[in-house]
């Protein structure tokens, strides 16, 4: 069964200090590891798509990585409006299908 | 449109009652999809459609759920005589490939007396 594991469940930092969102995934056929920022009341937010390990995206202050068992969202030098539950996801064909399997979150506070 | 719209956005419902929660995916999008997002859970898949075709049901939760698009459009979601564990938020998503990122919409807050 495909699973998702997403670490820590929550983290405050102080606004300019950097860290490491993790992700652990279980999944035969990896298609996409997905990385979404959710704010409270809204609908999950697309950030970035890997493919293959060893691929890094970038936008502003965040970074993705990937490899073959885990997935980090680097945040350097963060922002209070960085603040918002970070969703990992996994996409994986099961019989045809196309869903996303999501982690819990984690959900990250930043403090001016 | 802009962006994946849903309606309402709030629903508050008796237990019993039927509800159907409409999405309006992205123009051009092919694959639409369905997710549920219960309090302190994982959001959670229910159905993917291909066009008005619906190739996977398999997250459907009981009989009581059942969707259908029209038109390669908008979606409809109906859930039959409502029980209070169907209160959640419900998410539409759609995307131009079914191997594509899903783009969500703000979602259909649903609760259930």
């Amino acid at each position: 069964e495909d699973q998702v594991t997403q670490s820590p469940e929550a983290l405050r930092l102080q606004e300019g200090e950097s860290s490491s969102l993790n992700c652990s995934y279980t999944v035969s056929g990896l298609r996409g590891l997905f990385w979404y920022r959710q704010d409270p009341g809204k609908g999950p937010e697309f950030l970035f798509t890997l493919y293959s390990a060893g691929e890094e995206k970038e936008k502003e202050r965040l970074k993705a990585t990937l490899t073959k068992k885990e997935s980090f969202l680097h945040i350097t030098a963060p922002k209070p409006e960085d603040s918002a539950t970070y969703l990992c996801a996994v996409q994986a064909p099961v019989q045809g299908a196309q869903k996303l399997v999501f982690g819990q979150g984690t959900r990250l506070t930043i403090n001016p | 449109g802009a962006g994946v719209s849903q309606s309402p956005s709030n629903k508050v419902t008796e237990k019993g009652k039927d509800v159907e929660l409409r999405c309006d995916p992205i123009s051009g999008h092919t694959a639409l999809y369905w997710y549920r997002q219960s309090l302190g859970q994982g959001l959670e898949f229910l159905i993917y459609f291909q066009g008005n075709s619906a190739p996977d049901k398999s997250g459907l939760p009981s009989d009581r759920f059942s969707a259908e698009r029209t038109g390669g459009s908008v979606s409809t979601l109906t859930i039959q005589r409502t029980q209070q564990e169907d209160s959640a938020v419900y998410l539409c998503a759609s995307s131009s490939g079914p191997n594509n990122e899903q783009f969500f919409g703000p979602g259909t807050r649903l609760t259930v007396l």
